[in-house]
């Protein structure tokens, strides 16, 4: 049973590039989080979604960020004209809807030149 | 509101010696609290979880934490430190939503333990 799949692992951007971070919730999970993580910091809850839905979305900047979740496919966020601020690692986690345990992926960590 | 506290960035000790990571908590409704452990470069795992029951919780790699309402904290221990133990130690917290599906995690700042041979 594999577990959450993220890709890419690593991808380096120029100043105003789009980035793009998948994710693949474990099998039969039909939550997702996304979190980030700076350096030397924890992890800061950004978005959770539901299948074709977004639940809570209180932690994703107001602009240039967006996530999805379409009904086939995997999770995407987005994050458009990226700046240096944006150099992070995104971990995407996944539930079921019987439990609170989050499985997290491995990690995509966005450098931005 | 959740808010997660962990006391000491970085700890320091000696391998064969007690490991002990503060955490502290806040929460509006009964937690359920969690232990991550995470390998440089790598993603979370997770070592332990309290939801409810028993407060003293056994986890993967011999440590363990024990749940003290009263004292609003969740502490990770482990007898006697290995050098494979070296990593960053997340504390976190979750409330149920109320339609359902885990609320998300509240996560601590994080604590690198640093075993010393």
């Amino acid at each position: 049973n594999a577990g959450v799949m993220q890709n890419p692992r690593h991808l380096v951007r120029r100043r105003g590039q789009e980035a793009r971070l998948r994710c693949s919730p474990m099998k039969g999970h039909s939550h997702v989080y996304w979190y980030r993580q700076l350096p030397e910091e924890g992890l800061k809850f950004m978005v959770y979604l539901q299948k074709e839905n977004i639940i809570d979305e209180s932690g994703m900047p107001k602009e240039r960020f967006s996530a999805e979740f379409p009904k086939e496919g995997p999770s995407i966020l987005r994050i458009q004209q990226v700046v240096r601020g944006d150099s992070a690692a995104y971990f995407c986690a996944s539930s079921s809807d019987s439990s609170r345990e989050l499985f997290f992926g491995e990690g995509s960590r966005l450098t931005v030149l | 509101a959740q808010s997660v506290t962990q006391l000491g960035s970085h700890v320091s000790v000696s391998e064969g010696a007690l490991v002990l990571l503060r955490c502290n908590y806040s929460s509006s409704v009964p937690p359920y609290l969690f232990w991550y452990v995470q390998y440089p470069n790598q993603g979370l795992q997770l070592l332990l979880k309290y939801t409810t029951g028993a407060t003293l919780v056994k986890g993967i790699n011999g440590f363990e934490a024990e749940f003290k309402k009263s004292e609003t904290s969740f502490h990770l221990t482990k007898p006697s430190a290995h050098m494979s133990d070296a990593a960053e130690y997340f504390c976190a917290v979750s409330e149920w939503r109320s339609g359902g599906g885990a609320d998300g995690l509240t996560f601590g700042k994080g604590t690198h333990l640093i075993i010393q041979p």
